[in-house]
């Protein structure tokens, strides 16, 4: 079946830190891949994705590859903010399959 | 455009009662997909909805049916709440599952706590 894995955290940094969560994933057939964020009291938005292989998705200073090779999707972003503490999900979907999703990464950054 | 609309927002149950959800997806989506949030548990795929039919369901009792109507709106269903079904509950829709790279646009969610 398809599995994503990711770091749990909880991740805390100090603001303008550099910032990586690790994602790797399984699936059978070819999947687009997504990073969601989730801020407290809300549901999940779409932070960026990426449909093929080296494809990179970015938003809001975020960044991440999509590495066929090593199966992985790591999130990025070169200088955190305060207001970037949040819950950020790595995703996948399989066409004609629901979307997988991992438990999700835990963020803080301090002022 | 209007996001995806839960209701009720919050809600508070005792053990042994029934509940029920409702989602509006975006205009034009015809997907609707339903996922249960935990602190243990993470996100958790309940079921998938598509021109009324259900397409795919996650590994959930009976207890959590489901329902989608002719205008792309859905309703979730719990029966019999026990303590454990405490948790937020997410819909999100798509236009379809026949787009491959169709992102999730999620509501704000439903939040039950079961006493």
């Amino acid at each position: 079946g398809n599995s994503v894995t990711q770091m749990e955290g909880p991740v805390t940094l100090s603001e303008e830190a550099f910032l990586t969560i690790n994602c790797t994933y399984t699936a059978t057939g070819y999947p687009s891949l997504f990073w969601y964020v989730q801020y407290p009291g809300e549901g999940l938005q779409l932070l960026l994705k990426a449909t093929k292989a080296d494809d990179k998705g970015s938003n809001k200073g975020f960044e991440a590859t999509y590495r066929k090779e090593t199966t992985s999707f790591h999130l990025e972003k070169g200088s955190v903010q305060v207001s970037d503490s949040a819950v950020y999900f790595c995703a996948l979907r399989v066409y004609g399959q629901n979307f997988v999703f991992g438990p999700g990464t835990r963020l803080s950054v301090l002022p | 455009k209007a996001g995806v609309t839960q209701t009720p927002r919050y809600l508070i149950k005792t053990r042994g009662q029934q509940v029920t959800l409702s989602c509006s997806p975006i205009s034009g989506h015809r997907s609707v997909s339903w996922y249960q949030q935990t602190p243990g548990q993470g996100l958790q795929f309940l079921f998938e909805y598509f021109s009324e039919t259900q397409r795919n369901k996650g590994n959930f009792p009976g207890r959590f049916s489901g329902r989608q109507f002719s205008n792309s709106r859905s309703e979730m269903n719990v029966s019999t709440l026990e303590l454990g079904d405490s948790a937020l509950y997410l819909c999100a829709s798509s236009w379809g599952p026949e787009t491959n790279t169709g992102e999730l646009f999620f509501g704000e969610g439903s939040r039950l706590t079961v006493l």
